[in-house]
């Protein structure tokens, strides 16, 4: 069974530039997330969808970050603009309907460093 | 959302048994506990999930007692492979799970 997939690895850009982040969940799974992970602290939700409607988008930074899972599939993550303190691994995970017993299965995230 | 307490680090030779212990005093009647694991680079995976009592997979155990406050993660037999960071996520139905700053384990030879 093929794990959830990322893209880019790894993007440095510069601050005040915009940046996408792609995530194609595992197939069947409803629920995709989105988590941001800061050296040395664990990883903090952004946002959660359920199919292609947001569940939660509590701790989304929204005046800079957007998300969208359009046919309930693939989503991305876009930053606009990016600020230093942006610099963190961005992680993505899928889950099979999204209750907090499920398992969730993380992929290998994308390394940003905002310069 | 139950808070979670861990030890920041913990330090273990191989072959021993590690026990990692989770403080969550405000846990709730439906809240199940999840131990995840994650490897430098890589993304958290999951151990374990329990509700109550104690939980046994092919990786690790997890106890828990009657009260629920606090619950332990055990690796038996480690392995330098081990070294990683470890979080207690609690969660119930339609709570999301949050995760704290986790226990680094380092397993020496």
């Amino acid at each position: 069974e093929a794990g959830v997939a990322q893209s880019p690895r790894y993007k440095i850009i510069e601050k005040r530039q915009s940046v996408a982040f792609w995530c194609n969940p595992i197939s069947g799974h409803a629920t995709l997330y989105w988590y941001q992970q800061i050296l040395g602290q664990g990883p903090k939700l952004l946002i959660q969808f359920q199919n292609n409607g947001v569940v939660d988008d509590s701790q989304l930074p929204k005046d800079r970050f957007s998300a969208e899972r359009l046919k309930g599939v693939d989503s991305t993550l876009k930053i606009q603009p990016a600020k230093l303190e942006d610099s963190a691994v961005y992680l993505c995970a899928s889950s099979l309907v999204g209750r907090s017993t499920d398992t969730q299965y993380f992929g290998p995230g994308t390394r940003l460093t905002v310069l | 959302l139950a808070k979670t307490t861990q030890p920041i680090s913990m330090d273990s030779y191989e072959g021993q048994e590690v026990n990692i212990t989770c403080s969550h005093n405000n846990i709730a009647t439906n809240d199940y506990i999840t131990w995840y694991q994650q490897f430098p680079s890589q993304g958290p995976r999951f151990i374990i999930q329990g509700y109550k009592t104690k939980v046994t997979n092919e990786v690790a155990s997890l106890f828990i007692p009657a009260d629920r406050k606090s619950s332990t993660l055990s690796l038996p037999r480690v392995s330098l492979s081990d070294t990683a960071v470890y979080y207690c996520l609690v969660g119930g139905y339609g709570n999301k799970l949050v995760f704290g700053a986790g226990t680094i384990l380092r397993v020496k030879s």
